[in-house]
């Protein structure tokens, strides 16, 4: 049984770019979660995906937006970049949505924003 | 929406020691209380969890604590080993939020020898 994996591990843009990350979540689970973790914060969850449809979304502008894919990998895109989306942006499964429980957890895309 | 405060930022204990990580919320219909270690490079992982409907779990040398009414739980660890050393972050959920959590601000905990 696979983890969650995520592509790039590290990427550096510069300002006013676009960047797409990319997500496999666990084998057998339907649901893929986005966070963004600042340098010494706690990860903040970005939005959700659950069966192709954003199911709640967080306090983050339009310009961050996903997609989930029939086989429930996903992908995150971030237009128009600016220095405060620098950090590590994790992505989660978990096997529904109906009740709260564990998330697994990838090992996050590093971005930084020059 | 929700908050959650952490404390202490940072913590030093003496390996076999006990480390104590404390966390409040604001929400009261949060109902779901993870824990997760994240180690350096890595994501976070779920080390323990408690619901709403019990007061304490124990999973061998870790426990977490929940006291509803004044909206704060709490991790455990006892007999500490370098292994422990890692950045803890407490969460906070509720049935019907989409499995959304709300994380903490985290606390290094360094285990010394």
């Amino acid at each position: 049984e696979t983890g969650v994996t995520q592509s790039p591990t590290h990427l550096i843009k510069t300002r006013g770019q676009q960047v797409t990350l990319r997500c496999s979540s666990q084998s057998g689970h339907n649901t893929v979660s986005w966070y963004q973790q600042a340098l010494g914060q706690g990860p903040q969850f970005i939005f959700q995906y659950y069966r192709e449809e954003e199911n709640g979304r967080g306090n983050f502008p339009p310009r961050f937006s996903g997609l989930q894919f029939p086989n429930y990998s996903s992908e995150l895109n971030v237009n128009a970049l600016e220095l405060d989306d620098s950090a590590l942006y994790l992505c989660a499964s978990s096997p529904g949505t109906r009740s709260a429980g564990e998330l697994f957890f990838g090992e996050g895309s590093r971005l930084t924003v020059l | 929406g929700e908050n959650v405060e952490q404390h202490p930022s940072t913590l030093s204990v003496q390996e076999g020691d006990s480390a104590v990580i404390k966390c409040t919320y604001s929400d009261s219909a949060s109902n779901y209380f993870p824990w997760y270690k994240q180690e350096l490079g890595k994501g976070p992982q779920l080390i323990i969890d408690i619901r709403s409907n019990v007061g304490e779990k124990k999973d061998q040398r870790i426990a977490v604590t929940l006291n509803k009414t004044a909206k704060h739980f709490s991790l455990h660890i006892t007999e500490t080993q370098p292994e422990d050393s890692a950045v803890y972050f407490c969460a906070v959920s509720f049935t019907g939020g989409g499995n959304k959590l709300t994380f903490g601000t985290g606390t290094q905990l360094k285990v010394e020898l």
